[in-house]
């Protein structure tokens, strides 16, 4: 069953934009996690943001929660080519495992 | 620390014959999935272990699917049958201290 659903689908920028995606999700969470997938690849777990928190960086992430709305951000300063990838939100319930979003694709071209 | 590893990285099979994807996980993690990822489309939960019990298995289709996790370890999923609907890539994950979830690689299976 889908939980999360990311927006947009797909992400074109150009290097040093920033880049935002975003998350919603149907019902309450313990946490919500965001990971990376480059292409070929298995998924890197990226931030974890807990119910009780509103924002949370590390490095060039920025990601915000928003129970009330059932809503979650993920912010990219500066992009590079690097970060080019599928990025993904998954919630965490209590009594379930990981549930993932179909994700958004994120290219970024120098 | 070693990662999750997983094996093979692809495999290709005829309709109706069997497969079978082998996972280790990080040393330590008591909690072990499989998820199966359609092209596009994110990971979706096919089985989950505690140790080398089964928490969920609901979305597992039981009738071509099996998966063990003998000894609280590693894990094999299996599937016998396999259909062209099966073309997939099976990602192992265990699950760390503060509940992140780290992958392996994943093994593509192409089903003709």
């Amino acid at each position: 069953s889908q939980q999360g659903e990311e927006d947009p689908q797909a992400l074109s920028i150009q290097e040093g934009e920033n880049a935002t995606m975003n998350c919603s999700y149907k019902t309450s969470i313990n946490n919500l996690q965001w990971y990376r997938q480059n292409s070929g690849r298995g998924l890197v777990h990226l931030i974890l943001i807990r119910s009780n928190e509103r924002e949370k960086h590390s490095g060039r992430l920025r990601v915000t929660l928003d129970t009330s709305k059932k809503s979650s951000s993920l912010l990219i300063t500066a992009s590079r080519a690097a970060d080019t990838a599928s990025y993904f939100c998954a919630t965490d319930q209590t009594g379930t495992a990981l549930i993932f979003g179909k994700g958004t694709t994120l290219s970024v071209s120098s | 620390e070693a990662g999750v590893a997983q094996s093979p990285r692809y495999k290709i099979i005829e309709k109706r014959q069997s497969v079978a994807f082998w996972c280790n996980p990080i040393s330590g993690h008591a909690t072990l999935y499989w998820y199966q990822q359609i092209l596009g489309q994110g990971p979706k939960l096919l089985i989950q272990f505690q140790n080398n019990g089964v928490v969920d298995d609901s979305q597992l289709p039981k009738d071509r699917f099996s998966a063990e996790r003998l000894k609280g370890v590693d894990s094999t999923l299996k599937i016998q049958p396999a259909k062209l609907e099966d073309s997939a890539v099976y990602l192992c994950a265990s699950r760390g201290g503060t509940g992140e979830l780290f992958f392996g690689e994943g093994s593509r299976l192409t089903v003709l």
